[in-house]
């Protein structure tokens, strides 16, 4: 079966400390993306990736880091640079060609304590 | 700055009946228009959307219209189904970022009584 996968689920850490999210697809999709969502708020766009070894900040991208050395993957790091790091976070692919609809996984919840 | 506002959190419904979830952008250069819906604990999957060239698509029990005057759109589910219950996003997209770029607004929560 072809899907996104998050890993963990649910994930816990200490203030201060790096952590990374991380994100595997296998539906041969080129460009990839990390959002954020906070209660009552939309999704807001971290970072995103149209091909490997290309990526672009989103609206919120200060704080957080990816890299996209292989097509299947797009793992996001949490730096202690991030205020406000407890959120559930998001990652989705979809086709290369724009406007195309994203497929979402199915999100980690990070809780920094 | 929202440029994509659903103004309403949430929605309650009665089965069979008809649900319409609002949606309002400012900016002109969105292009393409997207609906995500979303259970608790689970990533959005993928409704419906509509391009800035048309003013209705529709699938099935879903119709999305769009009023680029008014530069507002809106789903209709005819009829609700209680599984139709969880929480649903507008986005959209422009040519100013190749389209690659999503802006989603809050979403509605949908309660669809039995």
């Amino acid at each position: 079966d072809g899907g996104i996968t998050q890993s963990p689920k649910y994930l816990f850490r200490k203030e201060g400390q790096n952590v990374t999210l991380s994100c595997e697809q296998n539906l041969n999709h080129d460009a990839m993306y990390w959002y954020r969502q906070d209660p009552g708020q939309g999704l807001r766009l971290i970072y995103y990736s149209q091909i490997v070894n290309d990526f672009q900040k989103g609206d919120i991208a200060e704080g957080y880091s990816v890299s996209r050395e292989k097509k299947e993957s797009f793992p996001l790091t949490v730096t202690s640079a991030q205020k406000n790091p407890t959120a559930f976070y998001l990652c989705a692919s979809s086709k290369g060609e724009p406007y195309n609809e994203q497929f979402f996984g199915p999100g980690t919840r990070l809780t920094v304590l | 700055d929202q440029q994509v506002k659903q103004n309403s959190p949430s929605l309650s419904v009665q089965e069979g009946r008809i649900s319409i979830l609002n949606c309002d952008y400012t900016n002109s250069m969105f292009d393409y228009f997207l609906w995500y819906k979303k259970y608790p604990a689970e990533g959005p999957t993928f409704l419906i959307s509509i391009s800035s060239i048309k003013d209705k698509n529709e699938d099935g029990r879903f119709t999305v219209f769009l009023n680029k005057s008014a530069k507002h759109l809106s789903l209709h589910i005819v009829p609700s189904q209680p599984g139709d219950s969880a929480v649903y996003f507008c986005a959209a997209r422009g040519i100013n970022t190749g389209g690659f770029k999503t802006i989603f607004g809050a979403g509605t929560r949908l309660f669809v009584k039995a």
